[in-house]
């Protein structure tokens, strides 16, 4: 079945440092992709997507390229916030699909 | 303000006791469903709901019933609570289905003894 691989965590890092968390994924065909932040004490919310292979998600400064080749939709922003600090998760729907496959989150721990 | 809101935010009972966690939005949302989240596992659909008089199952429906007689409230219905419903549960909405944005609500932590 489709499923969604993402790196425990926690992980901790310094303000301004470079944070990538690593998403891969198993599906048939050319499932969408997310990435979904969930900041402490609140819902999900949607942090970016796309939609085919190479597209580029972006926002708040965070970025993912969906890569068929590598089945992978990395997160990274180049220079971290302590309000970045939230548990982020990866997620998939197949292209024929009704369903939201969810990775099983990272937590973000972002240091002054 | 657009919204999705979940009541009560934090419950604790007893195995058997019967319980309501009530979802609404009010943004018109035709799709509304639910998720339980646990430590390793992401979040895993219980139901979902197409619009009013329709839903489905999820992942994990066993031990959950839903409704949804109006189209702004979806409740999640705990028949006979079991230690293993201890969750974290989040009811979440959009215009038309999975592919759109889904709003999630604030997440409602319920413990089971």
């Amino acid at each position: 079945g489709d499923s969604v691989t993402q790196m425990e965590g926690p992980v901790t890092l310094s303000e301004e440092a470079f944070l990538t968390i690593n998403c891969t994924y198993t599906a048939t065909g050319y499932p969408s992709l997310f990435w979904y932040v969930q900041y402490p004490g609140e819902g999900l919310q949607l942090l970016l997507k796309a939609t085919k292979a190479d597209d580029k998600g972006s926002n708040k400064g965070f970025e993912a390229t969906y890569r068929k080749e590598t089945t992978s939709f990395h997160l990274e922003k180049g220079s971290v916030q302590v309000s970045d600090s939230a548990v982020y998760f990866c997620a998939l729907i197949k292209a024929a699909g009704n369903k939201l496959t969810f990775g099983g989150g990272t937590r973000v721990l972002v240091k002054p | 303000e657009a919204q999705v809101t979940q009541n009560p935010r934090y419950l604790i009972t007893v195995t058997g006791k019967k319980l309501t966690v009530t979802c609404s939005q009010n943004m018109n949302h035709e799709y509304m469903s639910w998720y339980r989240q646990d430590p390793g596992l992401g979040l895993r659909q219980i139901y979902y709901s197409m619009n009013v008089e329709v839903t489905d199952k999820g992942d994990v429906p066993e031990g959950y019933k839903v409704s949804r007689k109006e189209k702004r409230n979806f409740p999640l219905i705990l028949e006979s609570p079991s230690p293993n419903q201890t969750s974290l549960y989040f009811c979440a909405s959009s215009w038309a289905g999975v592919r759109d944005t889904q709003y999630f609500g604030p997440g409602t932590r319920l413990t089971v003894l």
